[in-house]
């Protein structure tokens, strides 16, 4: 089962920061926080991952809460085409051979960036 | 980067027929590829896990009979959907993993968008 929860949407301007809320109260020490996004009708698409130091690349940033419970992506500056179906999914980086490297998707964030 | 490649893009069947869908791993090895369904307005869940060289791990409630998933070399896993009928009319994901990369994280196929008539 997921162990993430999302609010199923959220509008944002666009040119605004749009930021998305994930819950992952049951994280454990060893578990990443990964964000994917889903554009109708394609596959998901990578966007950040952390353990809990705050994150920034090209597309977004992840801010973790310090207890590591909850996080944000941010998204800096809303396109229309950031609008998507966006994913918060906790589980275990490296390899160990077993039923934690599965990525499990909860029902994740409809963002829909408005003009 | 990590590219998967799944054909066909969209597939359409008629019902008691069999469609195999690729997924390939276009500039790394994947000893291990995921298989996801995700139906309208829902999210995506997974189907099984294909090893390369061994049985695929099926997901509780998927039949492992009327999806075959193949995982015959390190860069192509199969599934084939046997009999299919209106009901299987899904879009279908595959991911693999760079376990020898430096990106930490799944790269998905562009799915597969079967129709079942």
């Amino acid at each position: 089962d997921a162990k993430t929860t999302q609010p199923p949407s959220m509008d944002c301007a666009e040119g605004r920061a749009a930021n998305l809320p994930c819950n992952h109260s049951t994280i454990s020490g060893n578990e990443y926080v990964y964000w994917y996004r889903q554009i109708h009708s394609q596959g998901p698409q990578y966007i950040i991952h952390g353990l809990k130091n705050n994150e920034t690349n090209e597309m977004a940033s992840l801010i973790i809460t310090e207890d590591r419970k909850s996080s944000t992506l941010i998204l800096p500056h809303a396109t229309l085409r950031d609008t998507a179906v966006y994913y918060c999914i906790v589980r275990v980086a490296g390899w160990d051979g077993g039923a934690t490297n599965k990525l499990i998707f909860g029902t994740g964030t409809l963002l829909a960036v408005q003009p | 980067g990590a590219v998967v490649s799944q054909h066909p893009s969209w597939v359409i069947c008629k019902s008691g027929t069999s469609v195999k869908i690729e997924c390939r791993s276009l500039d790394f090895q994947a000893t291990t590829m995921f298989w996801y369904r995700q139906f309208p307005k829902q999210s995506l869940m997974l189907m099984a896990t294909s090893n390369e060289g061994s049985k695929a791990t099926y997901e509780q409630g998927v039949e492992k009979d009327k999806f075959l998933i193949n995982h015959a070399s390190l860069t192509l896993s199969t599934l084939t959907v046997t009999s299919a009928h209106p009901e299987d009319s899904s879009f279908y994901i595959c991911s693999a993993r760079d376990w020898g990369g430096v990106f930490d994280g799944y790269t998905f196929g562009s799915g597969t968008r079967l129709t079942v008539v």
